[in-house]
């Protein structure tokens, strides 16, 4: 069973840095692309990054490009995502998911789902 | 990369059909055929629905599928029922490898 488990939310200050981390087990962590999706309180899901099996591709949504990062440790099975610069407007659930569908492995946005971790900024 | 159009609100007696749609553009809805859909219950994660437009994954109901005509998508479920009362997200893979999600419509069961 594939089970992914988001940690390091928390209150962060404004202009403030955090790291996201995602444990992934029951599956080939090593052989899938994975992403981060973000949901503001009370609004919809935002695609945030993806980030290749092997690391070397990363993409994000543009308007985040510079102050997220992506990254990957696949002998630990795990996620991350580094936040700088921090600002209200970024307090939101951060999900981290796999990029394929389950049994085809066919690829899509999110085809398994942590339960997501909340980050609040804020003074 | 701005967000996929959808309607707000969408809402049906329990046994009817509804349709969402979910309003693109050539660099996206109508540029690939990987739109997804996802149901997100209040507090939950989300839930892949449908993917490739039209594919449903496994353990998915039949009721829900999926089409596409140029830049609009479009997710329908038949024969409603209550536990499908939820919020509904398309998402298209875009230009540049990155991906976008609609807007969000929220399905009421009368």
């Amino acid at each position: 069973e594939v089970q992914l488990e988001e940690s390091g939310g928390g209150l962060v200050q404004p202009g403030g840095s955090l790291r996201l981390s995602c444990a992934a087990s029951g599956f080939t962590f090593r052989s899938y692309w994975m992403s981060w999706v973000r949901q503001a309180p009370g609004k919809g899901l935002e695609w945030v990054a993806n980030i290749k099996p092997d690391g070397s591709e990363k993409n994000y949504v543009d308007s985040l490009k510079g102050r997220f990062t992506i990254s990957r440790d696949n002998g630990k099975n795990s996620l991350y995502l580094q936040m700088s610069s921090l600002r209200a407007e970024d307090t939101a659930v951060y999900y981290c998911a796999r990029c394929a569908v389950a049994v085809t492995g066919v690829a899509v946005a999110g085809g398994d789902w942590g339960p997501g971790t909340l980050v609040t900024v804020s003074s | 990369q701005s967000a996929l159009t959808q309607p707000a609100s969408v809402s049906g007696s329990p046994g009817q059909s509804i349709a969402i749609s979910c309003t693109g553009t050539s660099s996206d809805v109508g540029g690939y055929n990987y739109v997804s859909w996802y149901q997100q219950h209040p507090g939950r994660a989300p839930k892949l629905m449908i993917y490739d437009v039209s594919n449903r994954p496994s353990g998915v109901s039949n009721r829900f599928s999926g089409s596409k005509s140029g830049n609009t998508a479009s997710l329908t479920i038949s024969g409603l029922q209550t536990e499908d009362e939820a919020d509904y997200y398309c998402c298209s893979f875009s230009s540049s490898s990155t991906y976008v999600f609609g807007t969000g419509t929220k399905v009421t069961v009368l």
